[in-house]
């Protein structure tokens, strides 16, 4: 079984700073590697995806993610961030079938 | 936008009454899925199909039932409401499994009175 572990719950960041959210997983096999945004009253939508090749994923919206197999983690990054950026985070892994997400990070972009 | 409907979007119910909530797709995607969104616990799996007629269980699928009698749609019935099921619901489509991006519906607010 996999799990994901995502150790910040709420991040608050003043607009224009860089930010990282943290990504945590726990496999006994390969696994693919997901960042999910959720908007407020929206479901989610995906950032960025790592399957293979370059450890280094960008995404949409300025957002990269770097996959780090031996600490095991997918901690996602933006240098950046803006108003918009505001939103509920996911991670998510999935080696098989089933897709296993995180408990979510909140960004909070202070103005 | 992925082509997935969910509803009703909002429903207030009773304990032990039944619940059936519809997800409804425009992409053909072979497989579709049901999660539940709690505060603290992220998105957890109830059911989830792989084809018409075909479809497996969750983590957290007591309580709940599914079924697929067209591509296009994939029911979610919760036989008798409980409190605890109380929760906003997701529907998912994709079109493969493994490594398959998944595509979300707008979700379905539940509270179970």
């Amino acid at each position: 079984a996999q799990s994901v572990t995502q150790l910040d719950s709420q991040v608050p960041v003043f607009e224009e700073a860089p930010v990282e959210l943290r990504c945590n997983y726990s496999s006994s096999v390969s696994v693919y590697l997901f960042w999910y945004v959720q908007y407020p009253n929206q479901g989610l939508q995906l950032l960025l995806k790592y399957l293979s090749g370059s450890t280094l994923v960008k995404g949409i919206n300025g957002f990269e993610a770097e996959f780090n197999k031996s600490q095991t983690s997918f901690h996602l990054r933006k240098p950046s961030v803006h108003i918009s950026d505001t939103a509920e985070y996911f991670c998510a892994v999935s080696p098989y079938q089933k897709v296993t997400f995180g408990t979510g990070t909140k960004l909070q972009v202070i103005p | 936008d992925a082509g997935i409907t969910q509803s009703p979007r909002h429903k207030v119910t009773e304990t032990g009454t039944p619940v059936t909530l519809r997800c409804h797709q425009t992409e053909n995607h072979r497989y579709m899925y049901w999660y539940r969104q709690d505060p603290g616990h992220g998105l957890r799996l109830i059911h989830y199909s792989y084809g018409v007629k075909d479809t497996d269980k969750g983590e957290v699928s007591d309580g709940y039932s599914v079924s697929r009698s067209k591509t296009e749609d994939f029911l979610l019935t919760l036989e008798s409401a409980t409190s605890s099921q109380t929760s906003v619901y997701f529907c998912a489509i994709s079109e493969v499994t493994t490594g398959e991006t998944q595509y979300f519906g707008p979700g379905t607010r539940l509270l179970v009175l």
